[in-house]
């Protein structure tokens, strides 16, 4: 059956150093793979889109890779600051609607 | 320019009540995905709705759950019977178009709560 692993220990960084989150995927053959951030009590919220086609995607501190040889994507946060400490979560589109990954919480510390 | 809606935020039934979730979509956009959100796990699909149909249902339990999209109004995603294992934060979300590339956006969930 399909599954999306994202780890589920929380990851605890210094303030400034790069957050890597990684991503695995079986069973899954995505034409695009988005990440989404998701603080207490709220939904959440899109941040980045990639396609299979790309390796890599840019956007200000935040960079995804996606490897479909690997079926992984890494989630990367450069500069860390306390306000990126949330959960983010990986989700796959299928024919309709996403399929997420259970998120990892990162706590970045001051 | 309001995002996604939801209401109520909180809603708390006794078990063998009705539960019903409202979801007003962002300013144009007629497609609406419920999702569901147990603690400690990931968003799972539930039901896609268009205004006046059900486009695919396959995640929304054969029983008890229902969702409609009316022309007017928001969509609605109603649990009858409820029971304890139906506590959870559902959130509605919102497209503009119904590509794979559309951004979904979503509401801030209403967290249901079974006693």
């Amino acid at each position: 059956s399909q599954k999306i692993e994202q780890n589920s220990e929380a990851l605890n960084i210094q303030e400034g150093k790069t957050a890597t989150l990684t991503c695995n995927y079986t069973n899954y053959s995505p034409a695009y793979l988005q990440w989404y951030r998701q603080d207490p009590g709220r939904g959440p919220v899109f941040l980045l889109l990639i396609r299979e086609n790309e390796k890599e995607k840019r956007k200000e501190r935040l960079k995804v890779t996606f490897d479909t040889t690997l079926k992984q994507s890494l989630f990367h946060i450069t500069a860390s600051q306390p306000a990126d400490s949330a959960t983010y979560l990986c989700a796959l589109t299928g024919r309709r609607a996403l399929t997420f990954g259970s998120g990892t919480r990162l706590q970045v510390q001051p | 320019n309001a995002g996604v809606m939801q209401n109520p935020r909180h809603l708390v039934r006794r078990r063998g009540q009705e539960a019903r979730l409202r979801c007003s979509p962002m300013k144009g956009h007629s497609h609406v995905y419920w999702y569901r959100q147990l603690p400690e796990e990931g968003l799972k699909f539930m039901v896609y709705l268009q205004k006046e149909n059900i486009i695919d249902e396959s995640g929304m339990p054969k029983e008890r759950f229902s969702a409609e999209f009316p022309k007017e109004g928001p969509s609605i995603l109603r649990i009858q019977q409820v029971v304890r294992g139906d506590s959870a934060a559902y959130f509605c979300a919102s497209t503009l178009g119904t590509g794979e590339t559309d951004t979904q956006y979503f509401g801030p969930g209403t967290r249901l709560t079974v006693l």
